[in-house]
């Protein structure tokens, strides 16, 4: 069984750009859930997406966007980056069968450097 | 509002010595409980997780943590721990809303020979 798959792996974006960021979820999973992870903020929960709807979202500015398409496959997207977007963006995905909390399984994750 | 306090940021310690990785969080309703542990260049694996029921939880690669709703901890646990242990750990807490986590900063375990 496949794992969540984010793409890409890297990436390497200049201030003032905007970047977008894939996630494929597992097989039959609904929830996608999106982090960034930074040393000095450590792991900060951005968004949830469950049925293409937006449910859970975090205190991040509205730069920080995403989408769930019907295949459950999701994106994220920043605009006008800022130094400070420099992160590791975690997507989960879990079966989050009506409000249960299930386990969450993560992606390798996708590392932005803002430069 | 819910909150995960990781009391270490660090923690050595010799292979084969036991170890354990504090956790303690503030809610004021009851939440699930989780601890995730992260290697270089990696994601996210879950351990163990505590929903209802008994409160000693075992998780994988030897692995526990019990749960104390007095003292609102979740201490994770492992008697004797190897080199290849050596990761970041995280302590995590769900509310009854689906996929949302709040993670504590983190406790980066070094095992040394």
């Amino acid at each position: 069984k496949a794992g969540v798959t984010q793409t890409p792996r890297y990436l390497i974006k200049t201030r003032g750009q905007q970047v977008t960021l894939s996630c494929s979820p597992i097989s039959g999973h609904r929830s996608v859930s999106w982090y960034q992870q930074t040393p000095g903020q450590g792991l900060q929960f951005l968004f949830e997406y469950f049925s293409e709807t937006q449910r859970n979202k975090g205190n991040f500015p509205g730069r920080f966007s995403g989408r769930q398409f019907s295949n459950s496959r999701s994106e994220m997207n920043v605009s006008t980056l800022e130094l400070g977007d420099s992160a590791l963006y975690l997507c989960a995905s879990s079966r989050a069968l009506g409000q249960d909390p299930t386990e969450a399984f993560f992606g390798q994750g996708t590392r932005l450097t803002v430069v | 509002a819910q909150s995960v306090t990781q009391l270490d940021s660090q923690v050595p310690v010799f292979e084969e010595a036991p170890v354990e990785l504090r956790c303690n969080y503030s809610s004021s309703v009851s939440v699930y409980l989780f601890w995730y542990v992260q290697y270089p260049n990696q994601g996210l694996q879950l351990l163990l997780k505590y929903l209802s029921g008994s409160t000693l939880v075992k998780g994988i690669n030897g692995f526990e943590a019990e749960f104390n709703k007095s003292q609102t901890s979740f201490h994770l646990r492992k008697p004797s721990v190897h080199i290849s242990d050596t990761a970041e750990y995280f302590c995590a807490v769900s509310l009854n809303q689906g996929g949302k986590l709040i993670f504590g900063q983190g406790t980066e375990l070094s095992v040394k020979p």
